[in-house]
């Protein structure tokens, strides 16, 4: 089955400790996507990646970094600079960034806590 | 820059009673508009979108949304309520310059009563 996996669902972190969350995707789509979700705040794009090899940061970019070596591939890590990590992260693929009516597709979600 | 107002951060219907969950957005030009479902811990997935093509979108689980450029709303209604339908709700727009990427509202939790 063609879909999205993120890995892993729940992550536990001490403070001041870099963390990776894992996005993997078979669809074979150009763009993908983090976002971020807290309670009341709907979801908020952290950094986004048209192509390989190239990601543009989103609205709230602080603290995190991303790379795209893989079209299929595209980790976030959290760093220790990120004040308020506590939330749930959403990873997403679409067929291009070219325009158009192209939904995203996302993944089931990490869950990550700072202890 | 575009955004999305979606009213009402809890809406809670009974059993069988309609759906109505309201999504405004801002925009110069008539953006691309979606509407996701979250259930709890899980991902999100799509329900229906606007492409321009028609007014009223149908999509699945018995959704339908109406576009109205006059005010800028894109409205999401089901015309009876389900146990099922009680999830979290997202309305989104996309424009065709620019930034691509999704802009959410801030959801909409629906709760179902027996």
């Amino acid at each position: 089955d063609g879909g999205i996996t993120q890995s892993p669902k729940y992550l536990f972190r001490k403070e001041g400790q870099n963390v990776t969350l894992s996005c993997e995707q078979n669809l074979n789509h150009d763009a993908m996507y983090w976002y971020r979700q807290d309670p009341g705040q709907g979801l908020r794009l952290i950094y986004y990646s048209q192509i390989v090899n190239d990601f543009q940061k989103g609205d709230i970019a602080e603290g995190y970094s991303v790379s795209r070596e893989k079209k299929e591939s595209f980790p976030l890590t959290v760093t220790s600079a990120q004040k308020n990590p506590t939330a749930f992260y959403l990873c997403a693929s679409s067929q291009d960034a070219s325009g158009g009516p192209r939904e995203q597709f996302f993944g089931p979600g990490t869950r990550l806590t700072v202890l | 820059a575009q955004s999305v107002t979606q009213l009402g951060s809890h809406v809670s219907v009974s059993e069988g009673a309609l759906v109505l969950l309201r999504c405004n957005y801002s925009s110069s030009v008539p953006p691309y508009l979606f509407w996701y479902v979250q259930y709890p811990n899980q991902g999100l997935q799509l329900l229906l979108k606007y492409t321009s093509a028609a007014t009223l979108v149908k999509g699945i689980n018995g959704f339908e949304a109406e576009f109205k450029k006059s005010e800028t709303s894109f409205h999401l209604t089901k015309p009876s309520a389900h146990m099922s339908d009680a999830a979290e709700y997202f309305c989104a727009v996309r424009m065709d310059t620019g930034r691509r990427a999704l802009t959410f509202g801030s959801g909409t939790r629906l709760q179902v009563q027996p």
